[in-house]
């Protein structure tokens, strides 16, 4: 086991709505990245969060937006759910140096499974 | 941005054999080369890893290589386990500044007993 936890361990929602998602970084990280892994694929980078801001982030819409709390866990909200949002999502927790720059190992949490109707 | 191969997407082996899954990536500045083992229903685990100052790195059955020069990092298991089915993936990465982390598309691996 890593460390990292999330919440919750499913959901199901229907298109439209809203859904929040939570992360508990591994004592010690400071750096969460939030990812999505759809059924057959490679988890897809949304954005990494270092120090409570978001510094980097992939080719997600707007409507995927995240927070960093002062005790480093973090929250991934999707708006405006569609079908394709329906995935795996995952969080990975690291520790980074002054930059934020992530070359740190990353270990996963164990995903909040999302299924959008 | 990096572009992430690998190659193959499937591999089947007999168990006892070995496997080795290879790993082409874009960019030249990337320094951290790490293999992750994601078993169904399950997180991505992290397996070994390598960094642009070493060649290779061994830990028991599993071993990664790395060719710089030709941008491309391998996954070595030998005497092949059932347990060792599931997909792997690997995830280049750049330094400091390259905050983005681009996994391959994975390989699943079958180990026939």
């Amino acid at each position: 086991e890593t460390g990292v936890t999330q919440s919750p361990t499913h959901l199901i929602k229907t298109r439209g709505q809203q859904v929040t998602l939570r992360c508990s970084s591994q004592s010690g990280h400071n750096t969460v990245s939030w990812y999505q892994q759809a059924l057959g694929q490679g988890p897809q980078f949304i954005f990494q969060y270092y120090r409570e801001e978001e510094n980097g982030r992939g080719n997600f819409p707007p409507r995927f937006s995240g927070l960093q709390f002062p005790n480093y866990s973090s929250e991934l909200n999707v708006n405006a759910l569609e079908l394709d949002d329906s995935a795996l999502y995952l969080c990975a927790s690291s520790s980074s140096g002054t930059s934020g720059g992530a070359r740190n190992t990353q270990y996963f949490g164990p995903g909040t499974r999302l299924t959008v109707l | 941005g990096e572009n992430v191969e690998q190659h193959p997407s499937t591999l089947s082996v007999q168990e006892g054999d070995s496997a080795v899954i290879k790993c082409t990536y874009s960019d030249s500045a990337s320094n951290y080369f790490p293999w992750y083992k994601q078993e169904l229903g399950k997180r991505p685990q992290l397996i070994i890893d390598i960094r642009s100052n070493v060649g290779e790195k061994k830990d028991q059955r599993i071993a990664v290589t790395l060719n710089k020069t030709a941008k491309h990092f391998s996954l070595h298991i030998t005497e092949t386990q059932p347990e060792d089915s599931a997909v792997y993936f690997c995830a280049p990465r750049p330094p400091s500044g390259g905050f983005k982390t681009i996994f391959g598309a994975g390989t699943r691996l079958f180990v026939k007993a």
